[in-house]
């Protein structure tokens, strides 16, 4: 079945650092949409990506589809206490599941003040 | 316009008891999804609705757990005989179609004591 690999599981960053979180499937995707959630708060959504090697970005946020489509990266640039939460990637693939959409396992960051 | 709706926030039951989690999607989103997320842990997809089409049911984790959803929005997932097991946070949500972005609920967190 598919398999959706998120790394790291964990991430701690002192404020002002750099943070990214991984995404990688073992087939290649239709498109790739990313998440946050605050503690305590629900999965919000924040994009998506279709297009082989896209890049989009969102204020200190930037966000990479493959060129293979079978990864994507989730980079904040000068992390900010504001970042804190767990960021979700949630997979389409090309064919298969009529659910369509399989979530990562998360990457939970904590950013240091 | 109103976001998912989810009721109740919080429920704390006996070991034993059956519960009813109620689900009021977005209006016109045609897929709705259950989802359960143990403290710290990722979501783990139960049952999805797409339209007037059969259930995808794969995520149920035993027989105890059952969801409907009547006219085409409003969903209940109903677990009986609950076990200690069960306590978690029980997500919703729904998305204008299959593999589109997924609007959340803010969940039902679920106590089973």
């Amino acid at each position: 079945g598919q398999q959706v690999m998120q790394i790291p599981q964990y991430q701690h960053v002192q404020e002002g650092e750099d943070f990214t979180t991984y995404c990688n499937s073992s087939t290649t995707l239709s498109n790739i949409q990313w998440y946050k959630q605050r503690p305590g708060g629900h999965p919000v959504f924040l994009i998506q990506l279709v297009k082989s090697g896209e890049v989009k970005k969102q204020k200190r946020l930037t966000f990479q589809f493959g060129e293979a489509k079978k990864n994507s990266s989730l980079h904040i640039t000068a992390t900010q206490t504001t970042d804190v939460g767990t960021y979700f990637c949630a997979e389409k693939i090309s064919s298969g599941s009529a659910r369509q959409l399989t979530f990562g396992s998360g990457t939970q960051l904590t950013v240091l003040p | 316009g109103a976001g998912v709706s989810q009721s109740p926030s919080n429920k704390v039951t006996e070991k034993g008891k059956d519960v009813e989690l109620r689900c009021d999607p977005i209006s016109g989103h045609t897929a709705l999804y259950w989802y359960r997320q143990s403290l710290g842990q990722g979501l783990e997809f139960l049952i999805y609705f797409q339209g007037n089409s059969a259930p995808d049911k794969s995520g149920l984790p035993s027989d105890r757990f059952s969801a409907e959803r009547t006219g085409g929005s409003v969903s209940t997932l109903t677990i009986q005989r609950t076990q200690q097991e069960d306590s978690a946070v029980y997500l919703c949500a729904s998305s204008l179609g299959a593999g589109n972005e997924q609007y959340f609920g803010p969940g039902t967190r679920l106590t089973v004591t």
